[in-house]
């Protein structure tokens, strides 16, 4: 089984930009969920998607966004991007929402993102 | 929200000590989990522990829940220098989106 796939693996962007990262999740999968990792704030929850809906939100601003198609992909936006951004995001899959009911999620490599 | 800190937030131990890290959270919780992350790659699956659940063994791994105390601890024994990575917990409970913590630093010297 093949296991949660982001990419790209690396990406370097200007200030300014916008970016998109994608997260595919463990077949059968249908929760994906999208964390940012930076040295200084650790790992922080940005969103949480289910059958295509929004079911959890982190307090970051709306520069982030994402979204989830209808075979479980997920993608993550970031619109105007600042040096801030600059981090590494995970994405976890897990069968169902939340994580609940004793199932493991799972977590792809992550996407480093350089914003210079 | 469901967060677990990790403590301590780092620790260095020799090759072949063991290596114990706690991890505290808030709210009642279906189950436990810890993950493993090496230097800037995703995080592993370690072992999960449900909630009625004390203690789980998985090779060298030993997780302890106690529930009343809201903790848990995470043991490996017979450490190895692979074993170098930072570990977190995630408290999972319900359908609440789940943090984690800065996790501990684990640095086993050669």
């Amino acid at each position: 089984k093949a296991g949660v796939t982001q990419t790209p693996r690396y990406l370097i962007k200007t200030r300014g930009q916008q970016v998109t990262l994608s997260c595919s999740p463990i077949s059968g999968h249908r929760s994906v969920s999208w964390y940012q990792q930076t040295p200084g704030q650790g790992l922080q929850f940005l969103f949480e998607y289910f059958s295509e809906t929004q079911r959890n939100k982190g307090n970051f601003p709306g520069r982030f966004s994402g979204r989830q198609f209808s075979n479980s992909r997920s993608e993550m936006n970031v619109s105007t991007l600042e040096l801030g951004d600059s981090a590494l995001y995970l994405c976890a899959s897990s069968p169902l929402p939340g994580q609940g009911a004793n199932t493991e999620a799972f977590f792809g490599q992550g996407t480093r993102l350089t914003v210079v | 929200s469901q967060q677990g800190e990790e403590d301590p937030q780092a620790l260095s131990i020799q090759e072949g000590e063991n290596a114990t890290m706690n991890c505290s959270y808030k709210t009642s919780i279906n189950n436990l989990q810890w993950y493993r992350q090496n230097s800037g790659r995703g995080l592993v699956h370690l072992i999960l522990i449900r909630s009625n659940e004390r203690e789980k063994h998985s090779g060298r791994l030993r997780v302890t829940l106690d529930t009343s105390k809201k903790s848990s601890s995470l043991l490996i024994t017979a450490s190895r220098a692979a074993d170098t990575a930072s570990y977190f917990c995630a408290p999972f409970g319900g359908y609440q989106k789940v943090t984690f913590g800065t996790g501990t630093k684990l640095q086993v010297i050669p």
